[in-house]
């Protein structure tokens, strides 16, 4: 069983810019969430994608955005970059949609450095 | 509104003594509740969860979490710590409704030789 692997692991963008970030589920998984962890905070909810349909939405402006693929892997995207946008992010799946009830599985994250 | 409270930023315990880890919720309708822990420069790994079965619940390497509606609390405890148990311990609540998974500010715990 596979977990969920996140790429890249480090990434310096310029303020301003757009950014893609990567994450592929654990197998079987068709549910995954997107988490911002600001430096010495708790995780914060992105959003969320059920089979390929975003299906929840925490406090975060349009310039967050996502996808989901049929193989349920999925991205992250930030346009117009600001320096706040600084973070670990994390990618988290699930066999279910409701898997926040039962927990997810998280990668490693990718560390976005704005600069 | 719902969120939790994790009492406390930093922990230090000796090796073999009792960790007790807080995290109070508020949440008007009942909630399921987790404990991640996040070792360095690595993702959250799922402790144990409470989804309204039995109030006592054991997770993995010997951490265990009593959920008290009374008090609104679910408190982390182990009995021995070890020095792998060094690490950011998460709290998390989700409500019956939704699908918003909120975590706390996080408690990193210190274990002196």
């Amino acid at each position: 069983e596979t977990g969920v692997t996140q790429s890249p692991t480090h990434l310096i963008k310029t303020r301003g810019q757009q950014v893609t970030l990567r994450c592929s589920s654990q197998s079987g998984h068709n549910t995954v969430s997107w988490y911002q962890q600001a430096l010495g905070q708790g995780p914060q909810f992105i959003f969320q994608y059920y089979r390929e349909e975003e299906n929840g939405r925490g406090n975060f402006p349009p310039r967050f955005s996502g996808l989901q693929f049929p193989n349920y892997s999925s991205e992250l995207n930030v346009n117009a970059l600001e320096l706040d946008d600084s973070a670990l992010y994390l990618c988290a799946s699930s066999p279910r949609s409701d898997g926040d009830r039962y927990g997810y599985t998280f990668g490693s994250g990718t560390r976005l450095t704005v600069v | 509104a719902q969120s939790v409270t994790q009492l406390g930023s930093h922990v230090s315990v000796s090796e073999g003594a009792l960790v007790l880890l807080r995290c109070n919720y508020s949440s008007s309708v009942p909630p399921y509740l987790f404990w991640y822990v996040q070792y360095p420069n690595q993702g959250l790994q799922l402790l144990l969860k409470y989804t309204s079965a039995a109030t006592l619940v054991k997770g993995i390497n010997g951490f265990e979490a009593e959920f008290k509606k009374s008090e609104t609390s679910f408190h982390l405890t182990k009995p021995s710590a070890h020095m792998s148990d060094a690490a950011e311990y998460f709290c998390a609540v989700r409500l019956g409704t939704g699908n918003q998974f909120y975590f706390g500010t996080g408690t990193s715990l210190t274990v002196i030789p």
